[in-house]
């Protein structure tokens, strides 16, 4: 069982809707990351939070707006998306990200969303 | 500039086959790490296997094993006695040694595996 939770599952949302994703951890890890995947790629990293504070941001449309409210929680808020926004979005997390060395990010189910 | 290449983009073979992942990557530094996940239908991303520049032992988990290479700048992947359940996308991933908020894992395209019954 993968121990990062993400829901909702599936999103269908028009152009004018207001959503959000939610990522739950319970690892105990530090770094915390939304990344985007479109059909038959490897994922697109969007966001990377470390220590609850926003580390890295991927020049993404403001229309996606990350949040970290703990630890344990990552949220990605969406507003007036595009149907070409529709993806598969996947949460990781990882121990941290200031270490020398490249810590394991480990990955939730994703939300599977499609922007109508 | 770091590259990860995996060359083979579909791959089916029939159950009980030994199948073979290449994965070839390029970067400058002498620190940096390997990863391969698996990702099946349902999406997930699984973490199969983590390994940094300066170990070059080879690894064996059930029916995976991984060699890593790097004379050739290789880190395959061979999946042994194939199964149904092994079927799905495989990504390569490398990421450098360095310290700091910038470091981040490059992919390759992935190879997408089918395993006949």
């Amino acid at each position: 069982d993968t121990e990062v939770t993400q829901t909702p599952k599936h999103l269908v949302m028009g152009m004018t809707n207001k959503k959000s994703l939610k990522c739950e951890q319970h690892m105990g890890h530090r770094a915390m990351y939304w990344y985007k995947q479109k059909a038959k790629k490897p994922p697109e990293l969007m966001f990377v939070y470390s220590y609850e504070k926003l580390s890295i941001n991927e020049s993404v449309p403001s229309r996606f707006s990350p949040e970290c409210p703990n630890s344990s929680l990552l949220n990605l808020h969406l507003h007036a998306l595009q149907p070409e926004d529709s993806a598969l979005y996947l949460c990781a997390s990882s121990q941290n990200i200031d270490r020398g060395y490249q810590e394991t990010q480990y990955f939730g189910p994703g939300t599977r969303l499609l922007v109508l | 500039a770091q590259k990860v290449t995996q060359a083979q983009t579909e791959i089916s073979v029939v159950e009980k086959e030994d199948v073979t992942l290449d994965c070839v990557y390029e970067t400058r530094d002498t620190t940096y790490y390997l990863f391969w996940y698996k990702q099946p239908p349902s999406g997930e991303l699984v973490f199969l296997i983590r390994r940094n520049s300066f170990d070059e032992q080879n690894e064996i988990s059930g029916r995976y094993s991984w060699n890593f290479q790097k004379s050739t700048s290789s880190f395959n992947f061979t999946i042994t006695a194939s199964q149904v359940v092994d079927s799905a996308v495989y990504f390569c991933a490398l990421s450098e040694g360095k310290a700091g908020n910038n470091r981040k894992l490059i992919w390759g395209l992935g190879t997408s595996l089918a395993v006949n019954p």
